[in-house]
């Protein structure tokens, strides 16, 4: 059984660039989350998309959107990309919305 | 809105020797409580969870963790730690609105 599953590994992008995230979650899950992840911190919740809507969202600016897939996999997009969005992205998926359980994660890094 | 604390940055421990991790959280009803850990560069992986019933839960790895209502409180347990063990944890809440929220993690050292 697969798990969560995250494209690319490590990314490095320029300043005022865009960025494009994929996830595709464990079987049968059809809740993803996305999460930041900067150096020596907790994961912080960027979103959440249920049923390709976006069920919630936490305190991140709007160069911060998502879409999710009829099967159920997700993109996380960031436009005007600062040196602040260097982080590592998380992905996790859920049955419930609560019970998530994570991908390895996409290495971002702005110069 | 929730938040957790994890007052202990970094711990080091003896092989063989037990672990206790503090994680407390703030939120006025009973959380969804969740421990996950995490290797240098990778995701994080579900260690245990509590949603309802007994205090104590027991997860994968030999850990378990006790809910305690009164001290707002989520301590992570080892009573014997192995090399691998390693890693940082993370100590996270869930509170009815789907978004889980961290702690800042703590570093765990393991010594030979």
């Amino acid at each position: 059984d697969a798990g969560v599953t995250q494209s690319p590994t490590h990314l490095i992008k320029t300043r005022g660039q865009q960025v494009t995230l994929r996830c595709s979650p464990k079987s049968g899950h059809d809740t993803v989350s996305w999460y930041q992840q900067a150096l020596g911190q907790g994961p912080q919740f960027i979103f959440q998309y249920y049923e390709e809507e976006e069920r919630q969202r936490g305190n991140f600016p709007d160069r911060f959107s998502g879409h999710q897939f009829p099967n159920y996999s997700s993109e996380l997009n960031v436009n005007a990309l600062l040196l602040g969005d260097s982080a590592l992205y998380l992905c996790a998926s859920s049955l419930t919305g609560y019970e998530q359980y994570f991908g390895p994660g996409t290495r971002l890094t702005v110069t | 809105a929730q938040s957790v604390t994890q007052p202990d940055i970094h711990i080091t421990v003896s092989e063989g020797a037990s672990l206790e991790l503090r994680c407390n959280y703030s939120y006025g009803a009973t959380p969804y409580l969740f421990w996950y850990v995490q290797s240098p560069g990778q995701g994080l992986q579900l260690l245990l969870k509590y949603f309802s019933g007994d205090t104590l839960v027991q997860g994968i790895k030999g850990f378990e963790a006790e809910f305690k209502r009164s001290q707002s409180s989520f301590n992570l347990r080892k009573p014997s730690v192995h090399w691998s063990d390693a890693a940082e944890y993370f100590c996270a809440v869930g509170a009815g609105d789907y978004k889980l929220s961290f702690g800042a993690g703590t570093t765990v050292t393991v010594r030979a």
